[in-house]
């Protein structure tokens, strides 16, 4: 199965700032998302990461404050901008295996805004 | 909106066995998995149904039932290291691949 390296593992932020977050697969995949994990509670995508295309959001979650890249089969980013307490979370990036039915995760970054 | 429901918390004893339940009201169904998390972890899989009954992998079971929207996750020979949060995810439409996830369950072993 796939195996994901998710950066930085956890971040502390200022306010107002931008942490951007990166994915990398060790092989290609077609399908690739975006999940917050809010303390204590279950995962909630934000995002579909479309290769060479806009991701598609889900609702409440807007490119402003999400904007995702991703440039090729292998790789995604995720920005949480203009950081506010509530942006608090664990993110994890979630890709569909190629050819079987599972999903792998990455580690997930914890971030913490001051 | 999807609903997936389960338990907050359940604790057992080592050896024991645990039943999670999971109830799905969506607006659809292509599968059903269960994911285990330990605290500060990535999701692990653990099971895929996506016909009706058992499936059964070592101390783990899942069951589905889609007519009643209903499945469970059968936890057997309790480990300490079973201690985690179990994941519920629906997956709703064969040819969109996002899943839907309850909020878990935290199982607690005690010795």
């Amino acid at each position: 199965s796939a195996v994901i390296s998710q950066k930085p593992s956890r971040d502390i932020c200022q306010r107002g700032t931008s942490l951007t977050i990166q994915c990398q697969v060790d092989s290609q995949v077609t399908m690739m998302f975006w999940y917050r994990q809010q303390p204590g509670q279950s995962l909630t995508l934000i995002a579909t990461a479309n290769q060479g295309s806009e991701a598609t959001y889900e609702s409440g979650f807007v490119i402003d404050k999400f904007p995702i890249s991703r440039p090729n089969l292998t790789f995604s980013t995720l920005t949480v901008s203009n950081l506010s307490p509530e942006d608090s979370s664990i993110y994890l990036c979630s890709v569909k295996q190629e050819r079987h039915y599972g999903y792998t995760f990455g580690s997930g970054t914890r971030l913490t805004v001051v | 909106g999807q609903n997936i429901d389960q338990p907050t918390e359940m604790t057992a004893t080592e050896g024991a066995i645990v039943q999670i339940n999971c109830t799905y009201q969506t607006s659809g169904f292509n599968g059903l998995f269960w994911y285990q998390q330990h605290a500060g972890e990535a999701p692990t899989f653990l099971s895929y149904n996506v016909l009706d009954g058992l499936e059964e992998k070592g101390r783990f079971s899942s069951f589905l039932s889609r007519s009643k929207g209903y499945s469970y996750l059968l936890l057997k020979e309790l480990q300490m290291k079973d201690s985690a949060s179990y994941l519920c995810a629906v997956k709703l439409l064969s040819n969109d691949y996002k899943l839907s996830f309850g909020a878990g369950t935290t199982v607690t072993v005690r010795a």
